[in-house]
């Protein structure tokens, strides 16, 4: 399955880093999302995007800034985070009825030491 | 909001017998109700959906009811494989537009062989 293509797959940074993980679907649609996936909350939505504008933030700290340039492309750029920030992060597309499927990118396995 | 509660968080069967995942939602507006699979280190990916404008749907092993009165529908899943052993997510989706899925917290299901 390659509609949603996420990377890096996997990713170790320190505290002090910044990195970015890129989301890309290739199903022409026009909402895209992030979710968390750790043992705590399984799957825990982060932002919301529709026809590039953000339009749901779900309390999330500003260590973590999403970017989206295009409908096709969804970034997520991470700053000075915590251990607990390791998680699986998803990215989802969905093109724009409420009764269509929506699908996940494979996920970026974070890690934060 | 739309919240979703989901029920058993883990669940056993030997193999060959039937399982059901239970989920309940919070707004009588939603109208779409999917059931996702993810197996250990992979996406979640849809597996069954049903609408609100049917109460039940069947496909080979798995089919998924829906009471809209009382608010709930389940995942079912006869004669059980290994391969089945995987967590499943319910999800139901309140607006119309691009707004996304709101989850249940998972049931991980073992098929003991």
């Amino acid at each position: 399955e390659t509609g949603v293509t996420q990377t890096p797959r996997h990713l170790v940074m320190g505290m002090t880093n910044k990195k970015s993980l890129k989301c890309e679907q290739h199903l022409g649609h026009n909402a895209m999302y992030w979710y968390k996936q750790s043992a705590k909350k399984p799957l825990e939505l982060m932002f919301v995007y529709n026809f590039k504008e953000q339009t749901e933030n779900n309390s999330v700290p500003s260590r973590f800034s999403p970017e989206c340039p295009n409908s096709s492309h969804l970034f997520l750029h991470l700053h000075t985070l915590q251990p607990e920030d390791s998680a699986l992060y998803l990215c989802a597309s969905k093109r724009d009825s409420s009764t269509d499927t929506q699908y996940f990118g494979p996920g970026t396995r974070l890690t934060v030491l | 909001g739309e919240n979703v509660e989901q029920h058993p968080s883990t669940l056993s069967v030997q193999e060959g017998d039937s399982a059901v995942i239970k989920c309940t939602y919070s707004d009588s507006a939603s109208n779409y109700f999917p059931w996702y699979k993810q197996e250990l280190g992979k996406r979640p990916q849809l597996i069954i959906d049903i609408r609100s404008n049917v109460g039940e749907k069947k496909d080979q092993r798995i089919a998924v009811t829906l009471n809209k009165t009382a608010k709930h529908f389940s995942l079912h899943i006869t004669e059980t494989q290994p391969e089945d052993s995987a967590v499943y997510f319910c999800a139901a989706i309140f607006y119309s537009g691009n707004t996304p899925l709101v989850f249940g917290k998972g049931t991980r299901l073992s098929v003991i062989a």
